[in-house]
């Protein structure tokens, strides 16, 4: 059984540019989770998606980030001209329906903005 | 609004010997808590959790926790560590109120290395 997979692991943009994370829940996972980790910060939860609706999204920053998790392919989530404080790693995470005590995290994604 | 402080940002120790991680929280709620272990280049994988009921937590490889409630602590020991546990370790706590306990709450994590 796969675990989460989060690609790409690694990305490079410049300022302005559109960055896109992808992550693929465990199979039979339709609870998905994104955290982000600033540099020598801990993750701090940013968005709660199911299957076509967005639960909770206190986390996200207001402007240029977005996240979805459509019905068929994975969860993205999306940062719209992005500046340099946007560098961090980017952690999905996923659940079995309900549990959000028992999350299964994916490798991340590394975001770096020149 | 919830913290969580680990004390120690890199503990090194030698093969065999044992080794406490420590971890302290706050919250003004009831609290679930969890020790993940990040291997390099993987994902958060869970060490343990408590939830409730017993205090003293064990988890995969040997890992246990204490659940200290006057304290706010939930500290991971393993009595005798390998090479392999060379791992950053997190703490992490979420609420068991509001119907939020999916938020957790991550400390800063503690980079573990197993000399010989």
């Amino acid at each position: 059984n796969a675990g989460v997979m989060q690609n790409p692991r690694h990305l490079v943009r410049r300022r302005g540019q559109e960055a896109r994370l992808r992550c693929s829940p465990m199979k039979g996972h339709s609870h998905v989770y994104w955290y982000r980790q600033l540099p020598e910060e801990g993750l701090k939860f940013m968005v709660y998606l199911q299957k076509e609706n967005i639960i909770d999204e206190s986390g996200m920053p207001k402007e240029r980030f977005s996240a979805e998790f459509p019905k068929e392919g994975p969860s993205i989530l999306r940062i719209q001209q992005v500046v340099r404080g946007d560098s961090a790693a980017y952690f999905c995470a996923s659940s079995p329906s309900g549990d959000g005590n028992t999350q299964y995290f994916g490798p991340g994604t590394r975001l770096t903005v020149l | 609004a919830q913290s969580v402080t680990q004390l120690d940002s890199q503990v090194p120790v030698f093969e065999e010997a044992p080794v406490e991680l420590r971890c302290n929280y706050s919250s003004s709620v009831s609290v679930y808590l969890f020790w993940y272990v990040q291997y390099p280049n993987q994902g958060l994988q869970l060490l343990l959790k408590y939830l409730s009921g017993s205090t003293l937590v064990k988890g995969i490889n040997g890992f246990e926790a204490e659940f200290n409630k006057s304290q706010t602590s939930f500290h991971l020991r393993k009595p005798s560590v390998h090479i392999s546990d060379t791992a950053e370790y997190f703490c992490a706590v979420s609420s068991d109120s509001g119907g939020s306990n999916y938020k957790l709450t991550f400390g800063k994590g503690t980079l573990l290395t197993v000399n010989p």
